[in-house]
């Protein structure tokens, strides 16, 4: 899972294996979850987002899992393939009095998914 | 095609000198944002436009500049007043009724 410090957390799975990415997020007022990826030397790619009135919500081989009761956040690939290596990120989206901060989002650290053929 | 476009891909930069990063959005998006990203780091937010010609602080804003003219254009400048400029530079955009952000690829600036 994601940790603050300068060492990344790293998953390394075999082709074809389950992989689940763990985030923990910090402001119970958040409303709005998202995972993104992020390949070598480019911008971030959005995978799988999550409101938070659902706990589940599923995409394209992959489940996004919210656990307000803990704060946890969760991204479950399926059948994992090696183009799938990469750094995820998961960002909440804190609601201030007023209404929500209109897509500002704060990021954690990230992990690195390495995937071996 | 439709997407954000960030030039340049690398800059170098020598100590004491500004240097502006370009943003451009062709999606019709209200907001931008400029993150920064170091290695083995998340994203930190900079600056952030929610609308032509407004823009606030983010996380970082110490040492940068923006300015928000046009809808699609969201220029980051670096000051010689930013201490550790080195990093990799993200701009990113988002429209009213989600809260997901379009990045562009990126802009990697080395001070020399």
């Amino acid at each position: 899972g994601e940790s603050v410090g300068l060492h990344l957390p790293t998953l390394s799975v075999q082709e074809g294996d389950n992989s689940i990415i763990n985030c923990a997020y910090s402001n119970s007022a958040s409303d709005y979850f998202i995972w993104y990826k992020q390949e070598s030397g480019k911008g971030p790619q959005f995978i799988i987002d999550i409101r938070s009135n659902m706990d589940k919500r599923q995409g394209q081989r992959v489940t996004v899992l919210l656990n307000k009761t803990v704060k946890h956040l969760s991204l479950q690939i399926a059948a994992t393939q090696p183009g799938d290596s990469a750094v995820y990120f998961c960002a909440e989206r804190i609601r201030y009095a007023g209404g929500t901060s209109y897509g500002k989002l704060t990021f954690g650290q990230g992990t690195i998914l390495t995937v071996h053929p | 095609d439709g997407g954000i476009t960030q030039s340049p891909k690398y800059l170098f930069r020598k100590e004491g000198q500004n240097v502006t990063l370009s943003c451009e959005q062709n999606l019709n998006h209200d907001a931008m944002y400029w993150y920064r990203q170091d290695p083995g780091q998340g994203l930190r937010l900079i600056y952030y436009s929610q609308i032509v010609n407004d823009f606030q602080k983010g996380d970082i804003a110490e040492g940068y500049s923006v300015s928000r003219e046009k809808k699609e254009s969201f220029p980051l400048t670096v000051t010689s007043a930013q201490k550790n400029p080195t990093a990799f530079y993200l701009c990113a955009s988002s429209g009213q009724s989600t809260g997901e952000l379009f990045f562009g690829e990126g802009s990697r600036l080395t001070v020399l």
